[in-house]
């Protein structure tokens, strides 16, 4: 069974700039989460996807993140501008329906340096 | 905010040895979990137990939990170098608002 998809790995952008996260969780997971994690720090929750529904977005600032699940499945992060203080890995997770639906299993992580 | 506060902040043994790492919470949970790093990688789920349980084992993993003093601890027994990475325990409320709360972790050293 494939993992949890997130591309690019790795991104360095200069500030102002735009840029984009991509995730594709597990086949059949319902849940998709994405993460803020800085250097030194446990993952943050930034948002939290039921199918396609933001259940749970409270954590986002939404003056300039954006995130969309469309078709309940994959997932994009966007933030427009980038600033210097967000650089910091940014993780994908998911979860199932059924079983062991409170596990969540993580991607790698897209590694984010804004200059 | 961050619920879980790991203690030690950094732990290096010996291969062979045993490595104790705790956790303490502030609120009511319904779960607890424990997750380990390598470095430059995702986290992986290693255990996670109810609010109902007060132990959990896993292959070398030994997890406790004790709700009346809001803590839990990781015990890995007989460590490996591959044991070397961060580990954060993450706490989870449940219901309707079920989300993970990660701590800021610890990092494991195991030298061969």
């Amino acid at each position: 069974e494939a993992g949890v998809v997130q591309s690019p790995r790795y991104k360095i952008i200069e500030k102002k700039q735009p840029v984009a996260f991509w995730c594709n969780p597990i086949s059949g997971h319902n849940t998709l989460y994405w993460y803020l994690q800085n250097l030194g720090q446990g993952p943050e929750l930034l948002i939290r996807y039921e199918n396609e529904e933001a259940v749970d977005d409270s954590q986002l600032p939404k003056d300039r993140f954006s995130a969309e699940r469309l078709k309940g499945v994959d997932s994009t992060l966007k933030i427009q501008p980038a600033e210097l203080g967000d650089s910091a890995v940014y993780l994908c997770a998911s979860s199932p329906r059924q079983g062991a639906r409170e596990t969540q299993y993580f991607g790698p992580g897209t590694r984010l340096l804004v200059l | 905010s961050q619920q879980g506060e790991e203690d030690p902040q950094a732990l290096s043994i010996q291969e062979g040895e045993n490595a104790t790492m705790n956790c303490s919470y502030k609120t009511s949970i319904n779960n607890l979990q424990w997750y380990r790093q390598n470095s430059g990688r995702g986290l992986v789920h290693l255990i996670l137990i109810r609010s109902n349980e007060r132990e959990k084992h896993s292959g070398r993993l030994r997890v406790t939990l004790d709700t009346s003093k809001k803590s839990s601890s990781l015990l890995i027994t007989a460590s490996r170098a591959a044991d070397t990475a961060s580990y954060f325990c993450a706490t989870d409320v449940g219901g309707a608002n079920s989300k993970l709360t990660f701590g800021k972790g610890i990092t494991l050293s195991v030298r061969p």
